[in-house]
Protein backbone atom coordinates (compact mmCIF):
# COMPACT_ATOMS: atom_id res chain seq x y z
CA UNK A 1 0.00 0.00 0.00
CA UNK A 2 1.40 3.42 -1.24
CA UNK A 3 2.19 5.84 1.76
CA UNK A 4 1.14 9.61 1.99
CA UNK A 5 2.98 11.53 -0.74
CA UNK A 6 4.39 15.24 -0.04
CA UNK A 7 6.15 17.13 -3.22
CA UNK A 8 8.33 18.95 -3.11
CA UNK A 9 10.43 17.80 -0.07
CA UNK A 10 12.28 21.04 -0.33
CA UNK A 11 12.17 24.77 -1.32
CA UNK A 12 13.83 27.78 -0.84
CA UNK A 13 11.88 31.47 -1.05
CA UNK A 14 12.48 34.87 -0.52
CA UNK A 15 10.02 36.90 1.90
CA UNK A 16 6.53 37.91 0.25
CA UNK A 17 6.72 34.78 -2.73
CA UNK A 18 4.29 32.32 -2.72
CA UNK A 19 4.25 29.10 -2.71
CA UNK A 20 2.46 25.43 -2.92
CA UNK A 21 2.75 22.28 -1.47
CA UNK A 22 0.82 18.83 -2.88
CA UNK A 23 -0.41 16.11 -1.04
CA UNK A 24 -1.70 12.84 -2.14
CA UNK A 25 -3.20 10.75 0.71
CA UNK A 26 -3.66 7.20 1.27
CA UNK A 27 -6.28 5.51 -0.60
CA UNK A 28 -9.15 5.15 0.66
CA UNK A 29 -8.24 7.83 3.48
CA UNK A 30 -11.06 10.56 3.75
CA UNK A 31 -9.57 12.78 5.82
CA UNK A 32 -6.61 14.85 5.45
CA UNK A 33 -4.98 17.08 7.73
CA UNK A 34 -1.41 19.46 7.10
CA UNK A 35 0.83 19.93 9.96
CA UNK A 36 3.18 23.10 10.48
CA UNK A 37 6.31 21.73 12.23
CA UNK A 38 8.63 24.72 13.30
CA UNK A 39 12.19 23.49 14.50
CA UNK A 40 12.33 22.00 17.97
CA UNK A 41 8.55 22.00 18.23
CA UNK A 42 5.90 19.19 17.85
CA UNK A 43 3.84 19.44 14.24
CA UNK A 44 0.53 21.64 14.90
CA UNK A 45 -2.47 21.52 13.18
CA UNK A 46 -3.04 24.24 10.15
CA UNK A 47 -6.34 22.65 8.51
CA UNK A 48 -8.37 19.26 8.64
CA UNK A 49 -10.82 18.21 5.42
CA UNK A 50 -13.01 15.24 5.42
CA UNK A 51 -13.58 14.34 1.54
CA UNK A 52 -13.31 17.95 0.14
CA UNK A 53 -14.99 19.73 3.48
CA UNK A 54 -13.18 21.30 5.98
CA UNK A 55 -13.61 20.43 9.91
CA UNK A 56 -11.01 22.68 11.32
CA UNK A 57 -9.14 25.01 9.97
CA UNK A 58 -8.71 27.30 13.34
CA UNK A 59 -5.01 27.98 13.47
CA UNK A 60 -4.38 28.36 9.82
CA UNK A 61 -4.05 32.10 9.32
CA UNK A 62 -6.07 32.87 6.69
CA UNK A 63 -4.37 36.02 5.38
CA UNK A 64 -1.76 34.24 3.74
CA UNK A 65 -2.39 30.71 4.05
CA UNK A 66 -4.71 28.73 2.29
CA UNK A 67 -5.56 25.22 1.15
CA UNK A 68 -8.34 23.22 -1.19
CA UNK A 69 -8.97 19.97 -1.35
CA UNK A 70 -11.25 19.87 -4.60
CA UNK A 71 -11.85 16.49 -5.54
CA UNK A 72 -11.43 14.61 -2.41
CA UNK A 73 -8.51 13.49 -2.51
CA UNK A 74 -5.13 15.36 -2.97
CA UNK A 75 -5.05 18.56 -1.46
CA UNK A 76 -2.66 21.83 -1.88
CA UNK A 77 -1.74 24.17 0.55
CA UNK A 78 -0.12 27.73 -0.53
CA UNK A 79 1.39 30.27 1.12
CA UNK A 80 1.20 34.18 -0.08
CA UNK A 81 3.16 36.21 0.71
CA UNK A 82 5.49 34.20 2.87
CA UNK A 83 6.97 35.26 5.69
CA UNK A 84 10.26 34.70 7.37
CA UNK A 85 8.78 33.15 10.51
CA UNK A 86 6.95 30.18 7.69
CA UNK A 87 10.02 28.50 7.19
CA UNK A 88 9.10 24.98 8.71
CA UNK A 89 8.55 21.79 7.83
CA UNK A 90 4.84 21.03 6.13
CA UNK A 91 3.47 17.51 6.80
CA UNK A 92 0.27 15.82 5.42
CA UNK A 93 -1.78 12.99 7.20
CA UNK A 94 -4.18 10.90 6.57
CA UNK A 95 -6.74 8.65 8.23
CA UNK A 96 -9.90 6.78 8.11
CA UNK A 97 -13.02 8.86 8.88
CA UNK A 98 -14.59 6.97 11.32
CA UNK A 99 -13.89 5.77 14.91
CA UNK A 100 -10.65 4.88 16.40
CA UNK A 101 -8.75 4.42 13.11
CA UNK A 102 -9.73 8.08 12.59
CA UNK A 103 -7.04 9.24 14.90
CA UNK A 104 -4.32 6.91 13.71
CA UNK A 105 -2.77 9.29 11.58
CA UNK A 106 -0.11 8.34 8.73
CA UNK A 107 2.29 10.78 7.97
CA UNK A 108 3.87 11.58 4.61
CA UNK A 109 7.55 13.21 4.13
CA UNK A 110 6.84 16.78 4.61
CA UNK A 111 8.01 19.45 2.78
CA UNK A 112 11.05 21.51 4.30
CA UNK A 113 10.69 25.38 3.31
CA UNK A 114 12.92 28.24 4.08
CA UNK A 115 11.85 31.33 3.73
CA UNK A 116 14.95 33.71 3.42
CA UNK B 1 -7.62 22.94 26.86
CA UNK B 2 -5.83 19.15 25.74
CA UNK B 3 -2.30 19.94 26.19
CA UNK B 4 0.50 17.27 25.86
CA UNK B 5 4.39 17.91 28.10
CA UNK B 6 7.24 16.28 27.43
CA UNK B 7 9.50 17.20 30.09
CA UNK B 8 12.86 15.85 28.62
CA UNK B 9 14.05 17.85 25.37
CA UNK B 10 17.01 15.69 25.26
CA UNK B 11 17.99 12.50 26.39
CA UNK B 12 21.40 10.37 26.04
CA UNK B 13 21.52 6.73 26.26
CA UNK B 14 24.39 4.27 25.56
CA UNK B 15 23.33 1.43 23.54
CA UNK B 16 22.07 -1.54 25.11
CA UNK B 17 20.43 0.25 28.02
CA UNK B 18 17.48 0.50 29.15
CA UNK B 19 15.05 3.73 27.89
CA UNK B 20 11.93 5.34 29.40
CA UNK B 21 10.77 8.51 27.91
CA UNK B 22 7.82 10.80 29.60
CA UNK B 23 4.66 11.95 28.76
CA UNK B 24 2.22 13.75 30.80
CA UNK B 25 -1.42 14.48 29.38
CA UNK B 26 -4.39 17.35 30.24
CA UNK B 27 -7.60 15.65 28.96
CA UNK B 28 -11.04 15.79 30.15
CA UNK B 29 -12.33 12.55 29.09
CA UNK B 30 -10.84 9.17 28.69
CA UNK B 31 -8.07 10.16 26.01
CA UNK B 32 -6.75 8.15 23.09
CA UNK B 33 -3.07 8.42 23.52
CA UNK B 34 -0.27 8.20 20.74
CA UNK B 35 3.73 7.89 20.99
CA UNK B 36 5.09 8.56 17.14
CA UNK B 37 9.02 8.47 16.11
CA UNK B 38 10.41 10.74 13.47
CA UNK B 39 13.85 10.19 12.36
CA UNK B 40 15.40 12.76 10.49
CA UNK B 41 14.34 14.23 7.53
CA UNK B 42 11.21 11.59 7.51
CA UNK B 43 7.81 12.37 8.63
CA UNK B 44 6.37 10.76 11.31
CA UNK B 45 5.96 7.43 12.20
CA UNK B 46 3.35 5.64 14.45
CA UNK B 47 4.75 3.83 17.13
CA UNK B 48 2.21 2.61 19.54
CA UNK B 49 -1.25 3.68 20.38
CA UNK B 50 -3.90 3.60 23.45
CA UNK B 51 -7.68 3.43 23.09
CA UNK B 52 -8.78 1.71 25.99
CA UNK B 53 -8.46 -1.84 27.32
CA UNK B 54 -5.05 -2.92 28.81
CA UNK B 55 -3.00 0.04 29.98
CA UNK B 56 0.39 -1.69 29.00
CA UNK B 57 0.31 -1.63 24.89
CA UNK B 58 3.16 -3.06 22.86
CA UNK B 59 4.56 -1.37 20.06
CA UNK B 60 6.92 -2.14 16.66
CA UNK B 61 10.40 -1.71 17.07
CA UNK B 62 10.20 -3.25 20.46
CA UNK B 63 8.79 -0.36 22.47
CA UNK B 64 6.28 -0.61 25.02
CA UNK B 65 3.85 2.43 26.70
CA UNK B 66 1.85 2.18 30.15
CA UNK B 67 -1.32 4.29 30.66
CA UNK B 68 -1.78 5.35 34.50
CA UNK B 69 -4.63 7.32 34.48
CA UNK B 70 -3.38 8.89 38.27
CA UNK B 71 -0.57 10.28 36.88
CA UNK B 72 -1.85 11.11 33.72
CA UNK B 73 0.87 9.71 32.02
CA UNK B 74 1.45 7.73 29.25
CA UNK B 75 5.68 6.72 28.83
CA UNK B 76 7.21 5.06 26.43
CA UNK B 77 9.48 2.43 27.22
CA UNK B 78 12.42 -0.25 25.70
CA UNK B 79 14.67 -2.87 27.35
CA UNK B 80 17.31 -2.07 25.24
CA UNK B 81 17.92 -0.03 22.95
CA UNK B 82 19.62 -0.02 19.36
CA UNK B 83 21.67 2.73 17.96
CA UNK B 84 19.17 2.62 15.36
CA UNK B 85 16.43 4.10 17.65
CA UNK B 86 18.56 7.98 17.62
CA UNK B 87 15.35 9.77 16.75
CA UNK B 88 12.86 12.13 17.66
CA UNK B 89 9.36 10.99 19.84
CA UNK B 90 6.36 12.61 19.79
CA UNK B 91 3.62 11.83 22.35
CA UNK B 92 -0.15 12.83 21.34
CA UNK B 93 -3.45 13.38 22.65
CA UNK B 94 -6.46 12.85 20.34
CA UNK B 95 -8.66 15.23 20.55
CA UNK B 96 -11.97 15.86 18.91
CA UNK B 97 -12.82 14.83 15.06
CA UNK B 98 -10.00 13.18 15.03
CA UNK B 99 -7.53 15.87 15.95
CA UNK B 100 -4.15 15.06 17.45
CA UNK B 101 -2.50 17.54 19.78
CA UNK B 102 1.34 16.55 20.11
CA UNK B 103 3.77 17.89 22.60
CA UNK B 104 7.24 19.29 21.94
CA UNK B 105 9.55 16.10 21.53
CA UNK B 106 12.12 14.65 22.66
CA UNK B 107 15.29 13.85 21.19
CA UNK B 108 17.22 10.41 21.57
CA UNK B 109 20.92 10.09 21.04
CA UNK B 110 22.50 6.53 21.22
CA UNK B 111 26.32 6.52 22.17
CA UNK B 112 27.67 3.20 21.27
Amino acid sequence: EAGVAQSPRYKIIEKRQSVAFWCNPISGHATLYWYQQILGQGPKLLIQFQNNGVVDDSQLPKDRFSAERLKGVDSTLKIQPAKLEDSAVYLCASSLVTGQKGHEQYFGPGTRLTVT
Amino acid sequence: AQSVTQPDIHITVSEGASLELRCNYSYGATPYLFWYVQSPGQGLQLLLKYFSGDTLVQGIKGFEAEFKRSQSSFNLRKPSVHWSDAAEYFCAVGGGYNKLIFGAGTRLAVHP
